[in-house]
């Protein structure tokens, strides 16, 4: 059972194009971290929300906390190539020893 | 300052032999995590080590797998007779505190193929 579902998988769009990705729990987390993978790297941290209904920008990335703390999304706006990648949701529980649970991932192929 | 090193970056085990993967931290921070992860998906949690202690394993095999992370020293995530199924990549992280406050800042990986 995967603790922290992220929808879609996979996602292929033509850039200039607009896309949000979910990233969904029925648990509540203490914090939620966005990380980006490409191919061959580590992945690197986004952003970290900690309050519900909380929205941070940066640049055309959009993040925001679910007001219950449960889930998050993340908005891009005009997709560029350079956004193409492995987009990864990671939650921390305050029930936790301190690790952080990942989703699936989401799987973003942006075409020039 | 140099970010979170793990070596090898590509390691080729035959089944039957034992892999070792090291991790060193980013200067300052004293917690490191092992996860796992298979192609195009997300990231496994395997361990959750502060010096000399392992706090929570709860994701690692009972069997054939280890870690450690010495006073002095990198992290090693220690797996015994591998077998085809433990092909995968293994990335280390570290951060300051528990990742509920802290943020993880995440190695390259180490690529292991069991042939």
């Amino acid at each position: 059972t995967q603790l922290l579902e992220q929808s879609p998988q996979f996602l292929s769009i033509q850039e200039g194009e607009n896309l949000t990705v979910y990233c969904n729990s029925s648990s509540v987390f203490s914090s939620l971290q966005w990380y980006r993978q490409e191919p061959g790297e580590g992945p690197v941290l986004l952003v970290t929300v900690v309050t519900g209904g909380e929205v941070k920008k940066l640049k055309r990335l959009t993040f925001q906390f679910g007001d219950a703390r449960k889930d998050s999304s993340l908005h891009i706006t005009a997709a560029q190539p350079g956004d193409t990648g492995l987009y990864l949701c990671a939650g921390a529980r305050a029930s936790n020893t301190g690790k952080l649970i990942f989703g699936q991932g989401t799987t973003l192929q942006v075409k020039p | 300052n140099a970010g979170v090193m793990q070596n090898p970056r590509h390691l080729v085990r035959r089944r039957g032999q034992e892999a070792r993967l090291r991790c060193s931290p980013m200067k300052g921070h004293s917690h490191v995590y092992w996860y796992r992860q298979l192609p195009e998906e997300g990231l496994k949690f395997m361990v959750y080590l502060q010096k000399e202690n392992i706090i929570d394993e709860s994701g690692m095999p009972k069997e054939r797998f280890s870690a450690e992370f010495p006073k002095e020293g990198p992290s090693i995530l220690r797996i015994q007779q591998v077998v085809r199924g433990d092909s995968a990549a293994y990335f280390c992280a570290s951060s300051t505190g528990g990742a509920r406050n802290s943020p993880l800042h995440f190695g390259n990986g180490t690529r292991l193929t069991v042939t």
